[in-house]
């Protein structure tokens, strides 16, 4: 079973692009979730979706991230335009359900703003 | 505001040492209490996790100990390897309800 898949693993970007991160969840899983992890730190998470629902994006900064996830499958992060402190590894994950089963990570995408 | 507080935030142990890494939460509302793997280059991966009606589990090497009343649980790693250097991450949640949110991070390194 492929886990979960993200794209690009690696991008690097001037301070005021685009960047548009892709996310393809385990198949069947309805919960996916978008964490960004800076440098030496834990995970924070930025997005949940259940299906093609949001329902936690209190942590989004909304002047300059966007998610969508159409047809509750896959999803898009995008950060417009970027800042040096968006410099981070961008985790999706997801879960079956968000009824407590376990979560699982993709591999991350690593952005740095220069 | 942290909600969940994770020390030392680096560890060294000899081949065979145990270990221990703690955590602290605020929020009584949590309810499951995962611990999360992370090799240099990966995404974290789920090791153990417990809920609060038990006080300690145990699976393979690895045991969380959870103690309800101080509000703090700890992953123990026993007979640890060297193939088990790698940053550690507790988490909280709250079933159905809250994400997980996760502590600092420990970063092991089992010398050999």
């Amino acid at each position: 079973e492929a886990g979960v898949v993200q794209s690009p693993r690696y991008k690097i970007i001037e301070k005021k692009q685009p960047v548009a991160f892709w996310c393809n969840p385990i198949s069947g899983h309805n919960t996916l979730y978008w964490y960004r992890q800076n440098l030496g730190q834990g995970p924070e998470l930025l997005i949940r979706y259940e299906n093609e629902e949001a329902v936690d994006d209190s942590q989004l900064p909304k002047d300059r991230f966007s998610a969508e996830r159409l047809k509750g499958v896959d999803s898009t992060l995008k950060i417009q335009p970027a800042e040096l402190g968006d410099s981070a590894v961008y985790l999706c994950a997801s879960s079956l359900d968000s009824s407590g089963n376990t979560i699982y990570f993709g591999e991350g995408s690593w952005l740095t703003v220069v | 505001q942290q909600q969940v507080k994770q020390s030392p935030q680096s560890l060294i142990v000899q081949k065979g040492g145990i270990p221990i890494i703690n955590c602290a939460y605020e929020n009584t509302a949590f309810d499951y209490f995962p611990w999360y793997q992370q090799f240099p280059g990966k995404g974290p991966a789920l090791l153990i996790a417990i809920r609060p009606d038990v006080s300690e589990k145990k699976e393979g090497r690895f045991t969380i100990s959870f103690n309800k009343s101080a509000k703090q649980f700890s992953l123990h790693i026993m007979d640890s390897q060297p193939g088990d250097s790698a940053t550690y991450f507790c988490a909280a949640s709250i079933t159905g309800r809250r994400a997980l949110t996760f502590g600092s991070g420990t970063r092991l390194q089992v010398q050999p």
